[in-house]
C-alpha cells in the first residue's frame, strides 16, 4: 500500500511566523504535489515536483516556497505565516494517480 | 481551458436508494479520468482511473463509468458509510504533470 505521511495534523503559529509542513512517501514516486483545501474553494495546487531539486509552481505559489533535498521527502514553507494561509495542506505523491497524505490543518493567528 | 464539473453539489440518500453521482470534463486530450472519496478531516482516498470512453470499473458499491464527456458514479444499494465527499479529477495532454480537480458532491446515506 502506498503510504505519504505529514509532519502534524493540527498545527498553530502565529503571524509571521515561519512554518515548516513536512511530506514522505514511501513509493519511490517522481512526482509530490502540495494542495490547500478551504470550503468553497476545492483543492488548489501550491507547487509539485517531479524530480529532486526540481519544483513547478502550481496555481497559487505567492507566499509558499518548498524544498525538495530527497526524493521521498516533500516540504512547504511559509516564511512569514498570514492569517488568510489558515487552511487545511494535503500533500500527494504519485506518477499517474495521487496518493494524499492525511492532510495538517494550519491555524495562523 | 482544461476543466471539471460535478453534480450534484450535495446527495442526500436513504440507505439502500440506488443513484449516481457526474463529472462532466473538457479537456485538450484526457490522459485520464480519477475518481477520489474524502471523508471530512482527511486527506482523498484514491478510488479509481479511467482511461478510455466505454472503460467501467467497479469496487463494492460503487462503479465508475467514462464517455466522451462525462463520468459518472454510480452508488447502489448506499449505506450510511459511504457518505463521503466524492471527487473527481482529471489529467489533459497540456497538463500532464497536474490533475484538475471538481468541487466535489458531498453525499449523505441516512439509515
Amino acid at each position: 500500500d502506498v503510504k505519504v505521511t505529514q509532519s502534524s495534523r493540527y498545527l498553530v503559529k502565529r503571524t509571521g511566523e515561519k512554518v515548516f509542513l513536512e511530506c514522505v512517501q514511501d513509493m519511490d514516486h517522481e512526482n509530490m504535489f502540495w494542495y490547500r483545501q478551504d470550503p468553497g474553494l476545492g483543492l488548489r495546487l501550491i507547487y509539485f515536483s517531479y524530480d529532486v531539486k526540481m519544483k513547478e509552481k502550481g496555481d497559487i505559489p505567492e507566499g509558499y516556497s518548498v524544498s525538495r533535498e530527497k526524493k521521498e521527502r516533500f516540504s512547504l514553507i511559509l516564511e512569514s505565516a498570514s492569517t488568510n494561509q489558515t487552511s487545511m495542506y494535503l500533500c500527494a505523491s504519485g506518477n499517474y494517480e495521487q496518493y494524499f497524505g492525511p492532510g495538517t490543518r494550519l491555524t495562523v493567528t | 481551458e482544461d476543466q471539471v464539473t460535478q453534480s450534484p453539489e450535495a446527495l442526500r440518500l436513504q440507505e439502500g436508494e440506488s443513484s449516481s453521482l457526474n463529472c462532466s470534463y473538457t479537456v485538450s486530450g484526457l490522459r485520464g479520468l480519477f475518481w477520489y472519496r474524502q471523508d471530512p478531516g482527511k486527506g482523498p482516498e484514491f478510488l479509481f482511473t479511467l482511461y478510455s470512453a466505454g472503460e467501467e470499473k467497479e469496487k463494492e458499491r460503487l462503479k465508475a463509468t467514462l464517455t466522451k464527456k462525462e463520468s459518472f458514479l454510480h452508488i447502489t444499494a448506499p449505506k450510511p458509510e459511504d457518505s463521503a465527499t466524492y471527487l473527481c479529477a482529471v489529467r489533459s495532454s497540456s497538463n500532464t504533470g497536474k490533475l484538475i480537480f471538481g468541487q466535489g458532491t458531498t453525499l449523505q446515506v441516512k439509515p
